[in-house]
Parts: structure tokens; sequence; C-alpha cells
């Protein structure tokens, strides 16, 4: 089964700071992706960035980059000069092909991102 | 770029009523999933459809039931509502093969 475990239920940063949320994963696929998707308080769940497993290089997206480490099964989000509007609760998912054609997700229990002006 | 659509935003209903709620995928997603989300929890998958047909299934009541139909739409229909259902209800789309996974904006269902 797969399974997703976020350390940290909250965290402060300040404005313009870089802030790290940690991921750690377990799954028995030899081939995986990890997620990370955002939530505001308005609710909606927002993507972020996506690694492959196989993929070579981190993955990044504007002040979006992962610390992709294989061998630890981490995928730890690194969020680069914080703004305000960044404050939300952050999930890390993996997906579980289950045949013809879908993927379940499984989520972490999330991190609450608090960033101080 | 068109996103996933969930309608109604927000429910409201009483105990032992009944809910339907539709979601419309991204044009060309051939794969829709629903999620439920308790107040403080982290999502968890109810149900998926690939082409129409039902992929996967994962903790539904017996009491929810959904399809997808011909123009890929899904709807969600739940019955004897619970205090218990309250949650936020996600619907997401992907393409087949694709690892990309949108969501929609949700719909809260708040049962009183």
């Amino acid at each position: 089964a797969q399974k997703i475990t976020q350390t940290q239920p909250g965290m402060f940063v300040q404005e313009k700071e870089a802030v790290t949320l940690d991921c750690t994963y377990d799954t028995s696929d030899q081939s995986y992706g990890l997620f990370w998707y955002k939530q505001p308080s308005s609710g909606e769940m927002i993507f972020l960035i996506y690694q492959g497993s196989y993929d070579e290089q981190n993955a990044t997206e504007g002040r979006y980059s992962l610390n992709f480490q294989k061998a630890r099964k981490s995928a730890n989000l690194v969020i680069s000069a914080s703004q305000l509007g960044d404050s939300a609760m952050y999930f890390c998912a993996i997906p579980k092909g289950t045949g013809a054609g879908s993927y379940q997700l499984t989520f972490g229990k999330g991190t609450k991102l608090s960033v101080i002006p | 770029a068109a996103g996933v659509i969930q309608s109604p935003r927000h429910l409201i209903k009483e105990k032992r009523e009944t809910a339907t709620l539709k979601c419309y995928p991204i044009p060309r997603h051939d794969t829709v999933y629903w999620y439920q989300q308790g107040p403080g929890q982290d999502p968890q998958f109810l149900i998926s459809f690939y082409e129409k047909m039902q992929s996967d299934k994962g903790s539904i009541p017996d009491r929810f039931s959904a399809q997808q139909f011909s123009d890929y739409h899904s709807e969600l229909n739940m019955s004897s509502l619970e205090l218990g259902d309250s949650a936020l209800y996600f619907c997401a789309s992907s393409l087949v093969l694709d690892y990309g996974y949108t969501f929609g904006s949700g719909t809260r269902l708040t049962v009183v």
C-alpha cells in the first residue's frame, strides 16, 4: 500500500524567505510519481508540481522546486521567495495505478504554511 | 485553459435527504475521480471512471453511487444523508497514461 508522511503539521516563514516542506513516502512500485498540491482556505485543490521517479532532474515550476531523494524516499517541496498568498495547506500525494487507466491518489496529512509579513 | 467544473459549490441538506453533485471534466480527459475531504482531513478517494465505466472503488459508502455519462460528465448521488457526510467533495480528471491530475473547486456539502 502507498503511504505518505508529512511530519510538519504547521510551519511559519517570513515573507520573501525560502521554506521547505517535508514529504516522505512508501511504495512498492518501481515506477511512480509524486504530486504536491496547495489548498488555500477557500478550499480548492491547486496542482503545484509533479516529479516522476525516473526523471533525471528535480522538478521545478516557477518558485516551486522539489528536492527529490529517491534513496531516502523523500520529495520535499521548496518554495522560494515566499509571498503572503502562499499561506495555505500543502499536500503531498502519490498515485497508484489501479488498472483500466485510472490512478488513485494517496495524500499525506498536509502541512499548514503561514507566511508572516 | 478549461478546468474541471463542479456544481453546486455549496449545498445544505437535511439528514436522510438525497444530494446529487455534478462534475464536468477537462475536455478530452477520459478518467474522472471523486474524493471526499472531511474537516481537517486529507482527501480520501471514493470512486473513479474510465471511459464511462467504473474503474476503481475506494471507501465509498453503499448509500453513495456515481456514474459517468456519454458526454463524460459525472454525477455523485448520495442518499440517506448523515451528519458525517458533511465534507468537501472533489472531482478530478486526468488523461490515460498522463499523470496530470486536475481537481475542481469542490462542492461543500453540509448536512444539518
